[in-house]
């Protein structure tokens, strides 16, 4: 189908090493977003990226957290270092924007990438 | 700060039982709220919204109502089915194009037995 798709869908890493996820979204959603679903627990904003703005970072909690993402496509979430309170599924929605406001659109989720430090 | 709150799980219901699932929000401003529901290996998918005061959501036979003098959303179904049995997140976005936040709450999961 033509949802978004995240890769890996598991990854286990050991402490200290660096992470790469990868999400692709919709075609031609331009509003692309990042949250963190730690067990038992509700999701956690971390970023936002809409069209060539500047994304909207203030969810990541460290530095260690970075997100990048060309034009309206692929995004990659990066985590330096890892530490196993990263352990979560990291979970990736895109949504089209059609109506200019944020807070009303319908996001549209990716199965997430479940990630495990040792 | 901002925040919602939902009814702590899981909630185990008979087929064809009523279902109630409580939400409430703190919030600035004038918030959209959500229900979204992950059906057992499922990713995430929107259930309903309501983005102002006295809306109503409603889809698959659920409804939501968006009640600004109790800053409730309280998602309920008159008769449940066995596929209904998910988990069940509420969430409230507020914020311009530039400043957006999504918050939620902790997710309540609903068994139905047959």
């Amino acid at each position: 189908g033509a949802g978004v798709s995240q890769s890996p869908s598991n990854k286990v890493t050991e402490k200290g090493k660096d992470v790469e996820l990868r999400c692709d979204p919709i075609s031609g959603h331009t509003a692309l977003y990042w949250y963190r679903q730690r067990l038992g627990q509700g999701l956690e904003f971390l970023i936002y990226f809409q069209g060539n703005s500047a994304p909207d970072k203030s969810g990541l909690p460290s530095d260690r957290f970075s997100a990048e993402r060309t034009g309206e496509s692929v995004s990659t979430l990066t985590i330096q270092r890892t530490q196993q309170e990263d352990s979560a599924v990291y979970l990736c929605a895109s949504s089209p924007r059609t109506s200019g406001r944020a807070r009303t659109e319908t996001q549209y989720f990716g199965p997430g990438t479940r990630l495990l430090v040792l | 700060g901002d925040s919602v709150t939902q009814m702590e799980g899981p909630v185990t219901l008979s087929e064809e039982a009523c279902l109630t699932i409580n939400c409430t929000y703190t919030a600035t401003g004038y918030p959209s709220l959500f229900w979204y529901v992950q059906y057992p290996g499922e990713g995430l998918q929107l259930l309903l919204k309501a983005t102002k005061a006295d809306d109503k959501g409603s889809n698959k036979g659920f409804e939501a109502t968006y009640r600004k003098e109790t800053t409730s959303f309280h998602l309920e179904k008159g008769s449940v089915q066995v596929s209904d049995s998910a988990v069940y997140f509420c969430a409230l976005s507020l914020g311009s194009d530039s400043n957006y936040q999504l918050i939620w709450g902790a997710g309540t999961k609903l068994i139905i037995k047959p």
